[in-house]
Order: C-alpha cells, then structure tokens, then sequence
C-alpha cells in the first residue's frame, strides 16, 4: 500500500539556520503531497501542497517540490525562527484514487534563539 | 478556519465504559475522518464517511464504530473503552474535489 517515509527527528537548529526535512513516498498512481504543521497542543494545519510532478507548494517562507522521479517531497526553508518549533508531518493522497491521508510518522523541529 | 469543532476536548475515562466522541462541522462537506494521534505513529485512519449513513473503516477500526446521521455531524464511539485507546483524536473534513484534509482541535482522551 501507500506509505510516506520523513526523517526522524528530533532536529534542532539555531534562528536564521537552513532547514531540510527529507520525505520520500510510495504511492499507485499519481498522489497529491502535502506537508502538515502541528503546534504545541494544537491540531494539524495544511502547509503547503503539490498535486502534480514539478509543482513547488510554499507558504511562510516553507518551500517543498513534487519530485516523481526519486519520489521525494522534502521542505525547506531558508531562515527558521523559533516560531517554527513545531512538529512537521508529509501526507500523501489521491495514489490509485484513494481519498485516504497517509501520513509520515512527524519530525519534531525545534529553533533555539 | 475551517469550522470543525470536535467535544470534549478533554476527557477521562475508565476501562470498559462506553465513550462518545462528537466532531461537527459547519459547512456541509460530504467527507469527514476520524484519526488517533500516538507517539511514534503519526495518524492512523480510524473510520471515514463520505455521506450521510456511508461509512468505512480505517486501519486501526478494531474497538470503534461510528455514525453519521446528519451532514454536520460524524460521532466515534468507543463501546467499551481499553487502555490502549488512550490517545489523543482528531476529525477531520474534506471540501471539493481536493484531496487535502483539514482537522479539528482534537480530544485528548485517557481511559484509566
């Protein structure tokens, strides 16, 4: 079946720090990707998406690209702050024509000051 | 904001009582998702609903039922509550022809 695999965490870097996390996926079909935000207590916000091959998602500096060739959907982002702390979770959809979410287990970012 | 509202938000209860999750929505979407939230596990489907009365399980089904008896409205039950369905659980609705989610604040439950 369809599953996503994120790189584990925890990460922790310093504001302004260069942020990666890496996420490959394996789906039927062509999958829509997402990337999730969830705050300290809170639910799950969408991020950013991608619902094609080539297609860069962004949103608050956060950037991720649907690259079908290596199956990878990983975000970035140029300068972290320490608002970012947050755990991060890759989603996919749509594989086959699946309406399931399938997630990532989640990446815990932390940003010191 | 996507006017999902999920009750209780906090909850305890003991082993082997029957517990009622209640998410509401307000704008009508045909799709809405019951998930558990674990450590180490990410989110794991529990039951889904794409329409009054038509549901389906999940991956983690065993110990749940739910029902839909109204658009708004998609209830989770847990007929007899164990240990192992402490967890905090999430609803959530899918709008259009897309197929990205969005979630309610969540219930944090703890069955002791």
């Amino acid at each position: 079946g369809d599953s996503v695999t994120q790189m584990e965490g925890p990460v922790t870097l310093s504001e302004e720090a260069f942020l990666t996390i890496n996420c490959t996926y394996t789906a039927t079909g062509y999958p829509s990707l997402f990337w999730y935000v969830q705050y300290p207590g809170e639910g799950l916000q969408l991020l950013l998406k991608a619902t094609k091959a080539d297609d860069k998602g962004s949103n608050k500096g956060f950037e991720a690209t649907y690259r079908k060739e290596t199956t990878s959907f990983h975000l970035e982002k140029g300068s972290v702050q320490v608002s970012d702390s947050a755990v991060y979770f890759c989603a996919l959809s749509g594989g086959g024509g699946s309406e399931k979410l399938v997630f990532g287990k989640g990446t815990k970012l932390t940003v010191n000051p | 904001d996507a006017g999902i509202t999920q009750s209780p938000r906090h909850k305890v209860t003991e082993t082997g009582t029957p517990v009622t999750l209640r998410c509401h929505q307000t704008e009508n979407h045909r799709y809405m998702y019951w998930y558990r939230q674990d450590p180490g596990h990410g989110l794991r489907l529990i039951h889904y609903s794409y329409g009054v009365k038509d549901t389906d399980k999940g991956e983690v089904s065993d110990g749940y039922s739910v029902s839909r008896s109204k658009t708004e409205d998609f209830l989770l039950t847990l007929e007899s509550a164990t240990s192992s369905q402490t967890s905090v659980y999430f609803c959530a609705i899918r709008p259009g022809q897309n197929y990205e989610q969005y979630f309610g604040p969540g219930t944090r439950l703890t069955v002791t």
